[in-house]
């Protein structure tokens, strides 16, 4: 079974604070994803990385950033946390099998991130 | 950029009864459509997932149809039961380049006993 497993599943933090939420997978999955989960939204890409030390960003990368220096970690990081950064936080991972090949993600349990 | 509309945002049915949720999303290069679900307090699961070469894929009681022309992509699950309740995710994702999942805004259902 593919284990993505992250650090906290909760977690509190302070306006100003630096969050890092981490992330590991265990099956040598080259593609990793940070996505933020909020009632009525859905699931919105922060970034992904499709190898080490590679990242592209998502659609909402602002206040964001990432860390890849190993195939198993991603790590998400919240620069200077804030209250609308309050939310779950879901981790996933996915193979790559070559052009024309995707296959699924395996996501994380979750973190839920409350900044008060 | 790329986006995926889902609806509706809730749906109830009887057991027993269909549900269809439904899907469009914008970028004409995706050809790999999963759907996930979600129980409460639990992770994403994939359920079913289709490729742009195929038009419709079935497994026991769901199944997924495509119109990539339409760029219009459908969940079906027949004979629902209570265990079917859940927050339903479809997603759309490139074959090349970069494979980036976007996902729609979820569709709650509710299976009434």
């Amino acid at each position: 079974d593919v284990k993505v497993t992250q650090s906290s599943r909760y977690l509190v933090k302070r306006t100003g604070e630096k969050v890092f939420l981490e992330c590991v997978q265990d099956m040598d999955h080259e593609n990793m994803f940070w996505y933020r989960q909020d009632p009525g939204l859905g699931l919105r890409l922060i970034y992904f990385s499709y190898d080490v030390k590679m990242k592209e960003k998502g659609d909402i990368p602002e206040g964001y950033s990432v860390s890849r220096e190993k195939k198993e970690r991603f790590s998400l990081i919240l620069e200077s946390a804030s209250t609308n950064q309050t939310s779950m936080y879901l981790c996933a991972s996915s193979l790559y099998r070559g052009p024309g090949r995707n296959t699924e993600a395996f996501f994380g349990q979750g973190t839920r991130l409350t900044v008060v | 950029g790329e986006n995926v509309e889902q609806h509706p945002s809730t749906l109830s049915v009887q057991e027993g009864d269909s549900a269809v949720i439904k899907c469009t999303y914008s970028d004409s290069a995706s050809n790999y459509f999963p759907w996930y679900k979600q129980e409460l307090g639990k992770r994403p699961q994939l359920i079913i997932d289709i490729r742009s070469n195929v038009g419709e894929k079935k497994d026991q009681r769901i199944a997924v149809t495509l119109n990539k022309t339409a760029k219009h992509f459908s969940l079906h699950i027949t004979e629902t039961q209570p265990e079917d309740s859940a927050v339903y995710f479809c997603a759309a994702s490139r074959t090349s380049g970069t494979y980036k999942y976007i996902f729609g805004t979820g569709t709650r259902l509710k299976v009434l006993a």
